[in-house]
């Protein structure tokens, strides 16, 4: 059956450190790879997206990656901030270009 | 700029009533549209799509429809809800304009309440 494995756990590290979230898939072939930010009670934000051809993708602190043969993402975030305390969510294209199929997210405490 | 709204904030509805939740989009044209919904620490379920007007595609057969009236508006609906149809209902859009990455853009989310 087809999955998107993240992490359940929150993940809780210090301010000025760097966050790695591991989002996992199996039966999937997607052609792209997701992540987004969500905020309590707040939709999803959309932060970061990565082509199958593409091995890194990077925007400001945030850094994805994106294995095809291990079918694995890990999304980085250096220098975080307590601000960067949400939970994020990976996803990918299921059936289509159309329609997204997202993991459960993980959430990130970032503490002073 | 593109918008998207939703409406209401959040319902609280008792078993049985009917359910209709509105979503529009405004700064753009023939989007893709979708309804998610997201139980409480759960991940987002798709439940419907849209192409286009009077497109509807249905990812989970359930007590839900949905129907795209107009170009920019998708609205989801009951006939009788349950206490299962609880949860945070999410719209959202895809561009389909040439260029365009496949993201897509959130509502703020109506929280329904079943009692």
């Amino acid at each position: 059956s087809q999955k998107i494995e993240q992490n359940s756990e929150a993940l809780n590290i210090q301010e000025g450190k760097t966050a790695t979230l591991t989002c996992n898939y199996t039966n999937y072939s997607p052609a792209y790879l997701q992540w987004y930010r969500q905020d309590p009670g707040r939709g999803p934000v959309f932060l970061l997206l990565i082509r199958e051809n593409e091995k890194e993708k990077r925007k400001e602190r945030l850094k994805v990656t994106f294995d095809t043969t291990l079918k694995q993402s890990l999304f980085h975030i250096t220098a975080s901030q307590p601000a960067d305390s949400a939970t994020y969510l990976c996803a990918l294209t299921g059936g289509g270009f159309q329609k997204l199929v997202f993991g459960t997210g993980t959430r990130l405490l970032v503490s002073p | 700029s593109q918008t998207i709204h939703q409406w209401p904030a959040t319902l609280v509805q008792p078993v049985g009533s009917p359910l209709s939740l509105e979503c529009t989009v405004e700064g753009t044209s023939n989007p893709n549209l979708y309804w998610y919904r997201q139980a409480a620490g759960r991940g987002l379920q798709l439940l419907f799509y849209s192409v286009g007007i009077g497109q509807i595609s249905s990812e989970v057969p359930q007590n839900l429809s949905a129907s795209r009236p107009q170009d920019r508006q998708f609205i989801l609906s009951s006939k009788k809800l349950l206490l299962s149809d609880s949860g945070f209902y999410l719209c959202a859009w895809r561009s389909t304009a040439d260029g365009s990455y496949n993201e897509q853009f959130f509502g703020p989310g109506t929280r329904l309440t079943v009692l």
